[in-house]
């Protein structure tokens, strides 16, 4: 099953170094997700989007700014990120509202 | 606020037996959603069920089985004849309908079954 994709599959980047995250579905929906998934931890819900348009921004440092150019294509750019938000960044993607989100593989960013 | 809690953090047991995770949730809705996903060491959170709040009903699919009781707001899962392939982390999750459209997901913190021969 390759219906949400996710490049790189792994990144590691310096504190000054500015890098992008990837996402995109090949499932037909029109809301795209993007989870934080830290060491012992739950699963973190950063940012919502819905037929582009974002829904919800979980709180999330400015450092982690998204992009949703079209219903497919969800992306995470990365800048001057800190040592802590090393982790596993899922990308997830669901029809309508209390449908079932399907995730991708993730990317797992160390930040030195 | 919306929680799920997954009281146990590990389990281990012998392939062949049977064993079953449990997930206890909170909410306010009377219209929601839950969820069970299993993450095998490669990072993908794979699906398994979803369950409305108006089905009670269990389910059963293969060696996979579910029981819903809204009674005491458990979502349990249970694995019969256990293998060395379902060894993986298994999440329950919450989902509430949003009027600004997509699903905002709880998660509990898992539990990391190991199957062991």
């Amino acid at each position: 099953e390759t219906g949400v994709t996710q490049t790189p599959r792994h990144l590691v980047m310096g504190m000054t170094n500015k890098k992008s995250l990837k996402c995109e579905q090949h499932l037909g929906h029109n809301a795209m997700y993007w989870y934080k998934q830290s060491a012992k931890k739950p699963l973190e819900l950063m940012f919502v989007y819905n037929f582009k348009e974002q829904t919800e921004n979980n709180s999330v440092p400015s450092r982690f700014s998204p992009e949703c150019p079209n219903s497919s294509h969800l992306f995470l750019h990365l800048h001057t990120l800190q040592p802590e938000d090393s982790a596993l960044y899922l990308c997830a993607s669901s029809q309508e509202r209390g449908e079932t989100q399907y995730f991708g593989p993730g990317t797992r960013l160390l930040v030195l | 606020a919306q929680k799920v809690t997954q009281a146990q953090t590990e389990i281990s047991v012998v392939e062949k037996e049977d064993v079953t995770l449990d997930c206890v949730y909170e909410t306010r809705d009377t219209t929601y959603y839950l969820f069970w996903y299993k993450q095998p060491p490669s990072g993908e959170l794979v699906f398994l069920i979803r369950r409305n709040s108006f089905d009670e009903q269990n389910e059963i699919s293969g060696r996979y089985s579910w029981n819903f009781q809204k009674s005491t707001s458990s979502f349990n899962f249970t694995i019969t004849a256990s293998q060395v392939v379902d060894s993986a982390v298994y999440f329950c999750a919450l989902s509430e309908a949003r009027t600004g459209g997509g699903n905002k997901l709880t998660f509990g913190t898992g539990t990391q079954l190991k199957v062991e021969l």
